[in-house]
């Protein structure tokens, strides 16, 4: 059973688009959810972080959106940047189980070139 | 601050032979997780210490698997003995204060490939 799915699995863009990131879950009771970003042979890196309360987040040129009832959160990067390239993941913290636990999608391979 | 370090980088072993993984979290974080990926799936969670207690092991996959936090400060996770599906990158990541408000750090992972 897949808790989490990232669509789509890869995308690769020209440099200076603007460009959406999909995760879909199927907890109802997520207390946050988080999108991570790692680069090759590094870890993970938090990017924004939503609490179940709150709709979006912005950092920069990332944008994060959550809209619970339909377990669905996007992940907005405005004008992309090669050194944008990396896996991006999406994780959430459920209500249901310890806090320490994040359930992981299998992520986005994205590629922006010059 | 130095970061969530994790040795070693790469470990390849055969089938059948011992593993251990270190993490050093960051300093003063009671937190402490670790993490897997095997190839082609997503991350999992393995368990998660508080200083030195495991506050949850729900994710260990069995009985060959042992994680320690030996005084609250760095962790080891024993694969005794190795399969050749424990092949994956494991993850450790360490925090200060309730992950749900954010700050996980992350370590670069082990690689551990076995054959």
């Amino acid at each position: 059973k897949q808790e989490v799915t990232q669509i789509p699995a890869a995308l690769s863009v020209p440099e200076g688009e603007n460009l959406v990131l999909n995760c879909s879950f199927t907890d109802s009771a997520i207390y946050n959810l988080q999108w991570f970003r790692q680069d090759p042979g590094k870890g993970l890196t938090s990017l924004l972080l939503i609490q179940s309360s709150q709709r979006e987040q912005t950092s920069g040129r990332l944008n994060a959106s959550l809209d619970k009832s339909s377990g669905r959160s996007t992940l907005y990067i405005a004008a992309s940047q090669p050194g944008d390239s990396a896996t991006y993941l999406c994780a959430f913290s459920s209500r249901g189980t310890s806090y320490g636990k994040l359930t992981f999608g299998q992520g986005t391979i994205l590629t922006v070139h010059p | 601050e130095a970061g969530v370090t994790q040795f070693p980088s790469h470990s390849v072993i055969e089938k059948g032979q011992t593993v251990t993984l270190r993490c050093d979290p960051i300093s003063g974080h009671d937190n402490l997780y670790w993490y897997r990926r095997v190839m082609g799936k997503e991350i999992k969670f393995l368990l998660h210490f508080v200083k030195e207690s495991k506050q949850d092991e729900s994710g260990m996959p069995n009985n060959r698997f042992l994680a320690e936090r030996t005084g609250g400060t760095y962790s080891t996770l024993k694969v005794q003995p190795a399969e050749l599906e424990d092949s994956g990158v494991y993850f450790c990541a360490s925090s200060h204060r309730d992950p749900r408000l954010g700050g996980y750090t992350f370590g670069s992972g082990t690689r551990l490939t076995v054959v």
